[in-house]
């Protein structure tokens, strides 16, 4: 089992550019989340997959995010038109169908900074 | 709406000296209560998920336990590769996590 992967690191983007996070989670888990968080703050839910349906989106994601997951497997988040707002690390997570088993495990996570 | 606090925000402890954080949670039917440790830019990574009041869980010095209303994440013994964040989150219903801000714990040496 290789883990929660979540690329790029780190990305500094300037204000009003566009960046694309992309997250492949543990496989065989049919549930993907991602996260926000910013310092001294615990995570913050943004959106949640199972399988390739987008089934829940906090009111914290405004226009400008988008998620997707083609095909059930990887997920992309994309930040149109950056603020520097939005500087914060993102993270993803995947979960198993399994009802018995609902941990949540998290990437790594990246960091965006928007200058 | 699901709610979670733990405290204190901050703990300072010496090496070998034992202590608890808490996490005080309200959730509309609970799936699970989640203790996770986070190191600074990484990740949360998953210690003990406890499901029901009177669990416990334990791993190294690590001893998490679980009532209706609260958790207590014991720390025996610490040493400094202790220090970390240390992160709840509750699940209730078909809601996903919601986390705490967190306990910054330093082990000094």
């Amino acid at each position: 089992d290789t883990g929660v992967s979540q690329d790029p690191r780190h990305k500094i983007t300037k204000r009003g550019q566009n960046v694309t996070f992309r997250c492949d989670p543990i496989s065989e888990h049919n549930r993907l989340y991602w996260y926000r968080q910013t310092l001294g703050q615990g995570p913050e839910f943004l959106t949640y997959f199972q399988n390739e349906a987008q089934l829940e989106k906090s009111r914290l994601l405004s226009d400008r995010f988008s998620a997707e997951r083609p095909k059930g497997s990887f997920s992309t988040l994309e930040i149109q038109r950056t603020e520097q707002g939005d500087s914060a690390m993102y993270l993803c997570a995947s979960s198993s169908p399994r009802t018995t088993e609902n941990t949540i495990y998290f990437g790594e996570g990246s960091w965006l900074t928007v200058v | 709406e699901d709610q979670v606090t733990q405290s204190p925000e901050a703990l300072r402890l010496q090496e070998g000296e034992s202590s608890s954080l808490n996490c005080s949670y309200t959730v509309s039917g609970l799936r699970g209560l989640f203790w996770y440790r986070q190191d600074p830019g990484k990740g949360p990574e998953f210690l003990f998920t406890l499901y029901s009041a009177g669990e416990e869980k334990e791993k190294e010095r690590l001893k998490a336990t679980l009532t209706k209303k609260e958790s207590f994440l014991h720390i025996t013994a610490p040493k400094p590769e202790d220090s970390a964040t240390y992160l709840c989150a509750v699940q209730g219903g078909n809601t996903p996590l919601v986390f705490g801000k967190g306990t910054r714990l330093s082990v000094i040496a």
